[in-house]
């Protein structure tokens, strides 16, 4: 079975613009949670979708959005880049019954 | 507010020993703890989980123990390997969908 997979990998942005980074789950998995990693702030939680709804979200500002598709595939945009944007996006799946979940390799964003 | 911490941010032990890598949580309300392993260049990977109705767990040389009454948890692995050298994040789960991450430990393994 194919892991989580996300696209680009790598991205370099400039300030004031805006980027959409995608996440295909593992085949059957219903849930998507996003996650930014930085090294002064580790792990923090974005946002939960299950079955197209946002279930949860964390403390992030309103430029950080995200939506999923029928198909469970889910995207997040970033909009209105600033500096302290640039960190790994991690992505995971699960069934949505719980806390199990499987991370992607994430996306490298850079912000110049 | 929610916080998961951790002691110690770097661990270096010697091939063959045992690694401890200790963690604090705030949340009483949590229902699962959870370890978490990173290398380089790879998102987190499961390890081991525990009820917060349990003290302890064991897994494949890894060992969770859980400590309520000082909101203290740990990892333990036996015989640490060099493949071992990693990220350890434990992390926290009160329901909600919404998983809280501790900072992280680092954890190097001499030859």
């Amino acid at each position: 079975k194919a892991g989580v997979t996300q696209t680009p990998r790598y991205l370099i942005k400039t300030r004031g613009q805006q980027v959409t980074l995608s996440c295909s789950p593992i085949s059957g998995h219903r849930s998507v949670s996003w996650y930014q990693q930085t090294p002064g702030q580790g792990l923090q939680f974005l946002f939960e979708y299950f079955s197209e709804t946002q279930r949860n979200k964390g403390n992030f500002p309103g430029r950080f959005s995200g939506r999923q598709f029928s198909n469970s595939r889910s995207e997040m945009n970033v909009s209105t880049l600033e500096l302290g944007d640039s960190a790994l996006y991690l992505c995971a799946s699960g069934s949505g019954s719980g806390y199990e979940q499987y991370f992607g390799p994430g996306t490298r964003l850079t912000v110049t | 507010g929610e916080s998961v911490g951790l002691h110690l941010p770097t661990l270096s032990v010697q091939e063959g020993d045992n690694s401890i890598i200790n963690c604090a949580y705030s949340n009483s309300a949590s229902d699962y703890f959870i370890w978490y392993k990173q290398e380089s260049g790879k998102g987190p990977q499961f390890i081991i989980d525990i009820r917060s109705n349990m003290d302890k767990r064991q897994g494949q040389r890894v060992t969770v123990l859980l400590n309520k009454t000082v909101k203290h948890l740990s990892l333990q692995i036996a015989a640490t390997q060099p493949g071992d050298s990693a990220v350890y994040f434990c992390a926290e789960y009160t329901g909600g969908f919404k998983t809280i991450f501790g900072a992280g430990t680092r954890l190097f393994v001499k030859a």
